[in-house]
């Protein structure tokens, strides 16, 4: 099984605050990453899906950025808010079982008003 | 439907016995994932169908757990023997195309219990 890891596991940050967090995956093989919020008692939701090294991806206030060379992806918030608290997955999928998502821990975000 | 459908949503059982959770894509969906989620824990690929060719097996914990899929529609998960371990929110996901560039539409979960 692929190792997608995630750092921080988790963030506090006051609301306003912008704030990033990183995912790290193995670069060969690699087919596309995915990103999803995963909201307390919610099903996590789809934000970006990012196949191309230096892919640039903006949803709002939430972007995130691709690099497959060296094999990580930051996702940004500006300016958060108390509804951005939420659990921030990453996921991998990659040749050999084409399609198949692997997903790191997570990070989980805690924005307080 | 217009989601991804699981059942039940809480399960309570005793160790030693055997569970079925099931799960609905969304219909056309041709890829199905299940993953699990510990207490504390990420969220842990278990199998994934891809359409037509061989299921993805290789992170089913044991020999305990094993899952089918009825063509491109409904698929049961089946743990035997349950373990307290086994306990967990058991997450299936479905994507349009099993090509790794369509993002997954995930259910509510069900949550398992094991006394």
């Amino acid at each position: 099984i692929l190792n997608v890891e995630q750092s921080p596991q988790s963030l506090h940050v006051q609301e306003g605050d912008s704030t990033n967090f990183t995912c790290s995956f193995p670069s060969s093989n690699f087919y596309a990453l995915h990103w999803y919020r995963w909201e307390t008692a919610k099903s996590p939701e789809a934000l970006f899906v990012m196949t191309l090294n230096g892919d640039e991806k903006k949803k709002g206030r939430i972007s995130a950025t691709l690099n497959t060379k060296e094999g990580y992806s930051y996702l940004y918030i500006k300016g958060s808010q108390p509804e951005d608290s939420a659990t921030y997955l990453c996921g991998g999928s990659y040749g050999g079982s084409q399609g198949n998502l692997i997903f790191g821990k997570g990070t989980k975000l805690s924005v307080k008003p | 439907g217009a989601g991804v459908s699981q059942s039940p949503s809480n399960k309570v059982t005793e160790k030693g016995k055997d569970v079925e959770l099931r799960c609905d894509p969304i219909s056309g969906h041709t890829a199905l994932y299940w993953y699990r989620q510990r207490l504390g824990q990420g969220l842990e690929f278990l199998i994934y169908f891809q359409g037509n060719s061989a299921p993805d097996k290789s992170g089913l914990p044991s020999d305990r757990f094993s899952a089918e899929r009825t063509g491109e529609s409904v698929s049961t998960l089946t743990i035997q023997r349950t373990q307290q371990e086994d306990s967990a929110v058991y997450l299936c996901a479905s994507s349009f195309y099993p090509d790794g560039y369509t993002e997954a539409f995930f259910g509510q979960g069900t949550r398992l219990t094991v006394v």
